[in-house]
């Protein structure tokens, strides 16, 4: 089975521009959530979609959104891109059904390296 | 609020040498535990992960964890480590539907 693909996986924007990371999940899994990974703040969660309905959200600004395709992949958008937005920007995976607790294991895709300058 | 702790934010180790990372946590339910690592310019990979029955969970690669309710803590442990080991460790919480909550990671060199 194919593993999780982000993609671009490098991209470089300045400040102000706007941005969309892609994510396609691992056939069959329906939920997906991103993550930004930062020297300084670590791991730290956005957003999860499962069926095209975010189900749980981070503690990010409004400029952070995402959507979820009846495909399952899913698209992160950033907006007014400020300095401090430069990360890597994750996604994972799981076979999570709905109203499920959340003890389906992640699958993590390589990321998507933002670089703002 | 949620929070998971990594006491140890860089180790280095001997191949040969025995290794055990922290990891407490600060929810009070029903929780489901994990560890993660990140080997140097790949992905994060599950090594273990721990929701019910046996505290004490084996993984991947000969690394196993101990979950200790009463002390809040899943802690890590392999007997010997290779140089092949070197990598970023990530524990990571989850309760109920909410999202998974990772901690800072550590850090671990092994030296040949």
């Amino acid at each position: 089975k194919a593993g999780v693909t982000q993609t671009p996986r490098y991209l470089i924007k300045t400040r102000g521009q706007q941005v969309t990371l892609s994510c396609s999940p691992i056939s069959g899994h329906r939920s997906v959530s991103w993550y930004q990974q930062t020297p300084g703040q670590g791991l730290q969660f956005l957003f999860e979609y499962f069926s095209e309905t975010q189900r749980n959200k981070g503690n990010f600004p409004g400029r952070f959104s995402g959507r979820q395709f009846s495909n399952s992949r899913s698209e992160m958008n950033v907006s007014t891109l400020e300095l401090g937005d430069s990360a890597l920007y994750l996604c994972a995976s799981s076979f999570r059904t709905s109203g499920g607790p959340s003890t389906d294991t992640q699958y993590f895709g390589p990321g998507t390296r933002l670089t703002v300058l | 609020a949620q929070s998971v702790s990594q006491h140890n934010h860089h180790v280095i180790l001997s191949e040969a040498a025995s290794l055990e990372l922290g990891c407490n946590y600060s929810y009070g339910g029903t929780v489901n535990l994990f560890w993660y690592v990140q080997y140097p310019g790949q992905h994060l990979q599950l090594l273990l992960k721990y929701f019910s029955g046996d505290p004490l969970v084996k993984g991947i690669k000969g690394f196993e964890a101990e979950f200790i309710k009463s002390k809040f803590s899943f802690n890590l442990r392999k007997p010997s480590v290779q140089w092949s080991d070197t990598a970023e460790y990530f524990c990571a919480v989850t309760e109920g539907r909410r999202a998974l909550t990772f901690g800072s990671g550590t850090r671990l060199q092994v030296q040949p």
